[in-house]
C-alpha cells in the first residue's frame, strides 16, 4: 500500500522568505508527527497531531514555525522568514494508535536549504 | 526526559564480521525503544522494536537486539555483515508525555563494510 508521502523532495529558498512542506500519510493513520535532521544530528521532534485533539507543539524551535492538519488528513509545515539554521532535512511520521506500540512509519524527508 | 547516546558516530566492519552498535538511554519511565536504519536519501525505515515483552528482539534483515535494563542499554547486532548493511543506524527511545508517541533520537551511527 500506499506509504507516507512528502513533497516537495527538495526546497531551496532565500533567506527571510516562507516555505510551506506537505506531508499526506498513511490512510486512517491518526498520529502525524513532525521531525527535524539537520546535518550531523539525529532526529529532533517538532510537532504531534492526534486526531481533532490540540496538537503538542513542544519541539517548535520558535515562532516562525507552525504546522496545521485538517482531521487526519495532510499536514502542512510552514516556516516563516526563513533562516539559514532552518536548512534540514523535514520528515513526517504516521502512526495509528491500534498498532498498541505507536510504531512510526516515515516519508522520504523534504531537503530544505536556505540560501 | 528521555535521552539516547549512541557510542560511536561511525562504525567499519569487514564483510561476514560481526556489526555491533552501541546505545543506551535515560528514560524515566519503562521504555519503548526502536532502531531504525535510513539509506542514503530515503526516510527512516524500522529494523526492530521492544515494547517490554521479549528482551531479546529480532528485526528485519537479520538484525537483533537485546533489552538490558540494569545496563540501560539496547544495542544492535548482526552476527555476518554484507555490503548491503552499509547506512546510518539511529536508535530511539519512546516519550509518552503529551498523549502521543515522542521519539527522541540518537545522533546515529554510520556503518561502513569494507570487502
Amino acid at each position: 500500500g500506499a506509504g507516507v508521502s512528502q513533497s516537495p523532495s527538495n526546497k531551496v529558498t532565500e533567506k527571510g522568505k516562507d516555505v510551506e512542506l506537505r506531508c499526506d500519510p498513511i490512510s486512517g493513520h491518526t498520529a502525524l508527527y513532525w521531525y527535524r535532521q539537520r546535518l550531523g544530528q539525529g532526529l529532533e521532534f517538532l510537532i504531534y497531531f492526534q486526531g481533532n485533539s490540540a496538537p503538542d507543539k513542544s519541539g517548535l524551535p520558535s515562532d516562525r514555525f507552525s504546522a496545521e492538519r485538517t482531521g487526519e488528513s495532510v499536514s502542512t509545515l510552514t516556516i516563516q522568514r526563513t533562516q539559514q539554521e532552518d536548512s534540514a532535512v523535514y520528515l513526517c511520521a504516521s502512526s495509528s494508535r491500534t498498532s498498541g506500540s505507536y510504531e512510526q512509519y516515515f516519508g522520504p524527508g523534504t531537503r530544505l536549504t536556505v540560501t | 526526559a528521555q535521552s539516547v547516546t549512541q557510542l560511536g558516530s561511525h562504525v567499519s566492519v569487514s564483510e561476514g564480521a560481526l556489526v555491533l552498535l552501541r546505545c543506551n538511554y535515560s528514560s524515566s519511565v519503562p521504555p519503548y525503544l526502536f532502531w531504525y536504519v535510513q539509506y542514503p536519501n530515503q526516510g527512516l525505515q524500522l529494523l526492530l522494536k521492544y515494547t517490554s515483552a521479549a528482551t531479546l528482539v529480532k528485526g528485519i534483515n537479520g538484525f537483533e537486539a537485546e533489552f538490558k535494563k540494569s545496563e540501560t542499554s539496547f544495542h544492535l547486532t548482526k552476527p555476518s555483515a554484507h555490503m548491503s548493511d552499509a547506512a546510518e543506524y539511529f536508535c530511539a527511545v519512546s516519550d509518552f508525555t503529551g498523549g502521543g508517541n515522542k521519539l527522541t533520537f540518537g545522533t546515529g551511527t554510520q556503518l561502513k563494510v569494507e570487502l
